[in-house]
């Protein structure tokens, strides 16, 4: 699988869009980029993933560049309760390789009153 | 509601001591995994289930086995537990490999 890279930490202020970018330049064709966070020291939970076309769901949203070597995770208003660590993974879905999601270290946003 | 438990949720140990953490999932997923978590390693895989009777090991498997006689149940077995392995674990669970993975709330293992 692709390896990510992603700033380490980022600040955001409530009420602001929050954008996290990752760096996948090694993505492959058939591998799709998720994203999870990761609240102080709880189970990680699934956010969004997408294969190249934008993808939006009640959480956040997801921009894929064209060439798919980079996206950007949204959370249009962020709020405090979204300070957290986003992991991005990039990975090929339904593969038989057994390995699930190889977790980086990601990007800790702190949500700024 | 559809959730991953895990129990118990904190565990202080001796060395050697054989100690079970058990997985539970309701959402009929086939597959499941362990991972642990320590400061500045990340999350890293221990072992995962493709589904019932069928396990394989992931980054970090050495002094875990696992077991799935179950569809609904993995659970991770330390026979016997070294100060190495105090850790903070997960389970996690999805409906097919490479899906959206749910995770339970954690076990904070100590092993003394």
């Amino acid at each position: 699988d692709a390896k990510t890279t992603q700033p380490p930490s980022m600040d955001c202020a409530e009420g602001r869009a929050a954008n996290l970018p990752c760096n996948h330049s090694t993505i492959s064709g058939n591998e799709y980029v998720y994203w999870y966070r990761q609240i102080h020291s709880q189970g990680p939970q699934y956010i969004i993933h997408g294969l190249k076309n934008n993808e939006t769901n009640e959480m956040a949203s997801l921009i894929i560049t064209e060439d798919r070597k980079s996206s950007t995770l949204i959370l249009p208003h962020a709020t405090l309760r979204d300070t957290a660590v986003y992991y991005c993974i990039v990975r090929v879905a339904g593969d038989n390789y057994g390995q699930n999601f190889v977790f980086g270290p990601g990007t800790r946003l702190s949500v700024l009153p | 509601e559809a959730q991953v438990t895990q129990n118990p949720r904190y565990l202080i140990t001796v060395t050697g001591k054989k100690l079970t953490v058990t997985c539970s999932q309701n959402m009929n997923h086939e597959y499941m995994s362990w991972y642990r978590q320590d400061p500045g390693l990340g999350l890293r895989q221990i072992y995962y289930s493709m589904n019932v009777e069928v396990t394989d090991k992931g980054d970090v498997p050495e002094g875990y086995k696992v077991s799935r006689k179950e569809k609904r149940n993995f659970p991770l077995i330390l026979e016997s537990p070294s100060p190495n392995q105090t850790s903070l674990y997960f389970c996690a669970s999805s409906p097919t490999l490479g899906s959206e993975q749910y995770f339970g709330p954690g076990t904070r293992l100590t092993v003394t």
